[in-house]
């Protein structure tokens, strides 16, 4: 157990709908990451917060946001879905922002119908 | 541009042999390094890190292995086990000054008892 949780396990929905994909980090870990996991994409990097603040972002894209709160749990948002957002959506925490282990909790299953 | 690549995609081993798994990473500039185990329906779990300072590193029956002139990373699994099925997956951190990581495509171990 990475000490990293992610709610919820599976979501299903269709075209054109939001969703809202919640983690919570190890406790101690100020820096939250968000990675998608695709077939053909593989691992990829979509943001990081740190201590509620935005630090980097990769390849995310406009329909999707990301918030840190007080509380250091995190949250992704995905808006105006489409079939090929159909993927693992993995959180990660570490203490501090760089060169440090990266835990990663379970994903969330996301399928678009 | 920014890559990590594995050699094979899928190695079979014999129970209690050693296993090699290795990665290619083509940022020069990367100096911190992880490998992280991947079992079905779960996430990426670290296995061991290292820092561009070094070239060997020893865990618990893993040792990884840096070599910065042709920018190759192997990771070393002693006396593998059943339980050691996995996909096992490099990362680097690239030349940002982010936590962001560079997964590989990933090697599936496949352990034959």
């Amino acid at each position: 157990d990475s000490g990293v949780t992610q709610t919820p396990k599976h979501l299903i929905t269709a075209t054109g709908q939001r969703v809202t994909l919640r983690c919570s980090p190890r406790s101690g870990d100020l820096s939250v990451y968000w990675y998608q996991q695709s077939l053909d994409q593989g691992l990829q990097f979509l943001i990081h917060y740190y201590n509620g603040e935005e630090r980097a972002k990769g390849n995310i894209l406009e329909r999707f946001s990301a918030q840190q709160f007080p509380d250091l749990h995190s949250e992704l948002n995905l808006s105006s879905l489409e079939l090929g957002d159909s993927a693992l959506y993995f959180c990660a925490s570490s203490v501090g922002t760089q060169k440090q282990p990266q835990h990663f909790g379970d994903g969330t299953r996301l399928s678009i119908l | 541009g920014e890559s990590v690549g594995l050699h094979l995609p899928t190695l079979s081993v014999q129970e209690g042999d050693n296993s090699i798994i290795n990665c290619a990473y083509s940022n020069s500039a990367s100096d911190y390094f992880i490998w992280y185990k991947q079992e079905s329906g779960k996430g990426p779990q670290f296995i061991i890190d290292i820092r561009s300072n070094m070239d060997k590193r020893q865990g618990q029956r893993v040792t990884v292995l840096l070599n910065k002139t042709v920018k190759h990373l192997s990771l070393q699994i002693a006396a593998t086990q059943p339980g050691d099925s996995a996909v096992y997956f490099c990362a680097e951190n690239g030349s940002s000054n982010t936590g962001k990581l560079i997964f590989g495509q990933g090697t599936t171990l496949q352990v034959k008892p």
